[in-house]
């Protein structure tokens, strides 16, 4: 089974700041897609970035990055310019290839962002 | 309007009694999911459906049934709710014909908070 761990329970970071998330996950698996989610105090998940374990390029989508370290399972957000309304959940999601399309999720990480 | 809508958004019961939270979908998607979230653990799949047909337990289907109604529906019911039920509960579809950037993308609705009491 895969699991996926987010040691930072809660960051802080100041406007106009970068700050990084960490990801890590365990599987066996060769072929599998990587996802950050967003949760908003409103809490709708909002998709951030997709990463297919088979690039080695990084995704990257606005200010929002990652670093996708296939060799050591890691799979980090960087969040450049951080904006206020970046304050949120965020969530990294696991989800094997082929035709089985089931997401397993990290804990969580309470991003705040301060003036 | 939402192309995932789940009802009610809010929902307060009393143990053992019976409860279903729905969610319906217009993106056209044959796959659609249930999920809780639980402070401190994330998200957890409940059951998955991949069509009409087709229904599958997740990793905590225990207390809890489906019904897939149609494409476009897909319910979650508590037959017998108790208050470690307490949670927020998420409705998602995904299309695995999509190709290229958005390939197994899954689509969340706004969720729905339950509290057994």
């Amino acid at each position: 089974a895969q699991t996926v761990t987010q040691s930072q329970p809660e960051m802080s970071v100041q406007e106009a700041e970068t700050v990084t998330l960490s990801c890590t996950y365990d599987t066996s698996e060769s072929n599998y897609y990587l996802f950050w989610y967003k949760q908003p105090p409103s809490r709708q998940m909002i998709l951030v970035i997709r990463q297919e374990a088979y690039k080695q390029q990084n995704a990257t989508e606005n200010r929002f990055s990652v670093n996708f370290q296939k060799a050591a399972k890691s799979f980090s957000l960087k969040i450049s310019d951080s904006q206020l309304g970046d304050t949120a959940m965020y969530f990294c999601a696991f989800m094997r290839g082929g035709t089985a399309s089931k997401l397993t999720f990290g804990t969580g990480t309470r991003l705040q962002v301060t003036l | 309007d939402a192309d995932v809508t789940q009802t009610p958004r809010n929902r307060i019961t009393k143990t053992g009694k019976r409860i279903m939270l729905e969610c319906s979908q217009t993106k056209g998607h044959d796959r659609m999911y249930w999920y809780r979230q639980d402070p401190g653990l994330g998200l957890r799949l409940i059951y998955y459906s991949f069509d009409v047909k087709d229904i599958n337990k997740g990793e905590i289907s225990d207390g809890y049934s489906v019904s897939r109604q149609a494409q476009a529906k897909f319910s979650l019911s508590l037959e017998s709710a108790i208050p470690n039920q307490t949670a927020l509960y998420f409705c998602a579809t995904s299309d695995p014909r999509t190709q290229g950037a958005a390939k197994n993308i899954q689509y969340f609705g706004a969720g729905t908070r339950l509290s057994v009491l």
